[in-house]
């Protein structure tokens, strides 16, 4: 099935220790996003990456590092992961004209749940 | 500074007893509204577009309502798989960047 796929579900990291997130969509588009969403607050821009070879900072980019593998991938790196960084976080690619529900539409993948103790 | 707030927080149904859902915003030039069904465990799923005051979207039990400041979202004799959080976004500009400003969301639970 079409869609965004992130990989791992969950994942527990202690203080200081390192981790990548994995997301691909299969749906030709364009541009990817990263999120998190933490309780009582909306989905926080992290990095997006606007089309294959660019990535810039969202709102709140500090701590994260972000690669854009080609145009199915993109990854989203914790170097020094810190409790602050306890959260769910969500892949999403944005489609264009001509896709299912058309240009500007966020397709978002199911989501990693990240514990730092 | 621009922002998105949702409300109520919560909102608690019984199956058949129509509400609304609001999203009022203040952001320089609205670009596009969006709304989002979010079920637990799950990445939000697709709802609505609203480009422009006035314009109405309807889907199934839900339609969707837009003036200059705020957004509604109206459930019409809701059934309890209706029960999700549900989220609205807004696009201030037209750009590469794509950048919404999503709102906290509002619960939903739809008692039989």
């Amino acid at each position: 099935n079409a869609g965004v796929t992130q990989t791992p579900k969950f994942q527990v990291l202690k203080t200081g220790q390192s981790m990548t997130l994995q997301c691909a969509q299969d749906m030709n588009h364009n541009s990817m996003y990263w999120y998190r969403q933490d309780p009582g607050m909306g989905l926080r821009l992290i990095y997006y990456s606007a089309s294959e070879g660019t990535t810039d900072k969202g709102e709140v980019p500090n701590g994260y590092n972000v690669s854009r593998l080609n145009k199915r991938e993109f990854s989203l790196r914790l170097e020094s992961a810190a409790p602050s960084q306890t959260s769910v976080y969500f892949c999403a690619s944005r489609g264009s004209a001509g896709t299912t529900y058309g240009a500007n539409v966020l397709t978002f993948g199911a989501g990693s749940r990240l514990t730092v103790l | 500074e621009d922002q998105v707030t949702q409300s109520p927080e919560a909102l608690r149904l019984q199956e058949g007893e129509s509400s609304s859902l609001n999203c009022s915003y203040t952001v320089s030039g609205l670009r596009g509204l969006f709304w989002y069904r979010q079920d637990p465990g799950k990445g939000p799923e697709f709802l609505f577009t609203l480009y422009s005051a006035g314009e109405e979207k309807e889907k199934e039990r839900l339609k969707a309502t837009l003036t200059k400041k705020e957004s509604f979202l109206h459930i019409t004799a809701p059934k309890p798989e209706d029960s999700a959080t549900y989220l609205c976004a807004v696009q201030e500009n037209w750009d590469s960047s794509y950048k919404l400003i999503f709102g906290s969301g509002t619960r939903l639970l739809v008692r039989p």
